[in-house]
């Protein structure tokens, strides 16, 4: 299956810093989506972007699906960012809309 | 709108035991997909339920089946509980199963059930 590799693993941060992960991916995707994990498991939607730029307040994503990658950005980072965030995708090849997730990236905003 | 939710909350179950798990999709959505995530992973795509039958599975054996109802909620039942079927158990809707050629739909997920075999 498609492989999905985000770094860095882990990440401490002030509050107020800014930010960039990133999500490499190894085959042509469909969808991708940003989803943050919260301390109870609930994953939330960031943003559905298999291509191009979104942003949606401090967070801001970017889909370079011809190089295989997606940055998520974000600025003025605070307490309540903390959790692991996710890059999950899919592919034109796969028979069910599944996603393929990375093994994230842990963020800790210290105040 | 409802958003997806997922019963129950946290179950402990023994070695050998069988378990049933329930999803109802967000409003609007007709497609259940069903992921399983072991401590400090990410989730893994377990099956997908599109029309009341399976659209796609992934590396699970036949242990782990489901089933869509009319009203497209869904449940996944899993036999023969093993220990390493201990892990947060994640459903997620979307308003198509969107394969082939098309782009995919965005899936939104639930808070999860936790599951702990013992």
């Amino acid at each position: 299956g498609i492989q999905v590799e985000q770094s860095p693993p882990d990440l401490i941060l002030q509050e107020g810093a800014n930010s960039t992960l990133r999500c490499n991916f190894s085959d042509s995707v469909n969808n991708l989506q940003w989803f943050h994990q919260n301390p109870w498991g609930q994953l939330i939607n960031l943003f559905y972007i298999p291509s191009g730029t979104k942003q949606n307040g401090r967070l801001s994503a970017t889909t370079v699906a011809t190089e295989r990658y997606s940055l998520l950005y974000i600025s003025s980072s605070q307490t309540t960012d903390s959790g692991v965030y996710f890059c999950a995708v899919d592919t034109f090849q796969t028979g069910a809309n599944n996603l393929f997730f990375g093994t994230g990236t842990r963020l800790t905003v210290i105040p | 709108e409802t958003g997806v939710t997922q019963s129950p909350t946290h179950l402990i179950k023994t070695r050998g035991q069988q378990v049933t798990l329930r999803c109802s999709s967000q409003s609007g959505h007709n497609t259940v997909s069903w992921y399983q995530q072991a401590l400090g992973q990410g989730p893994q795509f377990i099956f997908q339920y599109y029309r009341e039958e399976e659209n796609g599975r992934g590396n699970f054996p036949p242990r782990f089946s489901g089933l869509q109802f009319p009203n497209y909620s869904s449940e996944l039942n899993v036999n023969a509980l093993e220990l390493d079927d201990s892990a947060l158990y994640l459903c997620a809707s979307s308003a198509e199963p969107g394969q082939g050629g098309h782009y995919g739909y965005e899936q939104y997920f639930g808070p999860g059930t936790r599951l702990t075999v013992t």
